[in-house]
């Protein structure tokens, strides 16, 4: 069964350090997503992407992360100054459409980013 | 942020019987309702989804009922399974892109 893939699936940064999770989507998924969850909090929302451009961030979303789909199948989160508080496990998910469509949004093992 | 409730942090059920676990959602723009067991160290895994033009969905042992009115959502596995231990998580949104999670409801299937 086709499933997304993660790596790595731990990464350890200093603050202050450039950190780049990377995902494979479902090779026949249009709509990628990256969510995080804290440890002891809800998994939360980060931003949508489709077409090679971003359709939908949260407040979370800030100057600091970008995303880019490089190539045909790799989808990768980039923080570029990590703060402590961004650690948590970062899943990446992927949906083959949008409503009324197939929008199940199947997800990754996740990325553990722990910043020290 | 407190847009989707579950207000059940644990349940337990013996082997054999129906599980029910519930949802609650303060949105009433939420349209699109999906459910995610998680076991730890792993990414959700994708059960059952349903939408608003609908109020019951069923894939084998899991049925999702949706009350629009109420704003409430339930998931049964009947009958439930040792190996549906696990903790599930329901989530909404208003236009399929952005999903709202809940804290989730560790299940205990008791054999």
């Amino acid at each position: 069964e086709p499933e997304v893939t993660q790596t790595p699936s731990h990464q350890v940064t200093q603050m202050g350090q450039e950190v780049i999770l990377r995902c494979v989507p479902i090779s026949n998924h249009l709509y990628f997503y990256w969510y995080r969850q804290i440890l002891g909090q809800k998994v939360e929302f980060l931003v949508s992407f489709y077409n090679n451009e971003i359709s939908e961030k949260s407040e979370i979303f800030d100057d600091q992360f970008s995303v880019e789909r490089p190539d045909g199948s790799n989808f990768t989160l980039k923080i570029r100054s990590t703060k402590l508080e961004d650690s948590a496990m970062y899943f990446c998910a992927s949906s083959a459409d949008r409503p009324p469509g197939q929008y199940e949004q199947y997800f990754g093992p996740g990325t553990r980013l722990t910043v020290t | 942020d407190q847009q989707v409730k579950q207000n059940s942090p644990s349940l337990s059920v013996q082997e054999g019987r129906i599980s029910i676990l519930n949802c609650d959602y303060t949105n009433s723009m939420f349209d699109y309702f999906l459910w995610y067991k998680k076991y730890p160290a792993e990414g959700p895994t994708f059960l059952i989804s349903i939408s608003s033009i609908k109020d019951k969905n069923e894939d084998g042992r899991f049925t999702v009922f949706l009350n629009k009115s109420a704003k409430h959502l339930s998931l049964h596995i009947v009958p439930s399974q040792p190996g549906d231990s696990a903790v599930y998580f329901c989530a909404a949104s208003a236009t399929g892109n952005q999903f709202y999670f809940g804290t989730g409801t560790s299940l205990t299937v008791i054999p």
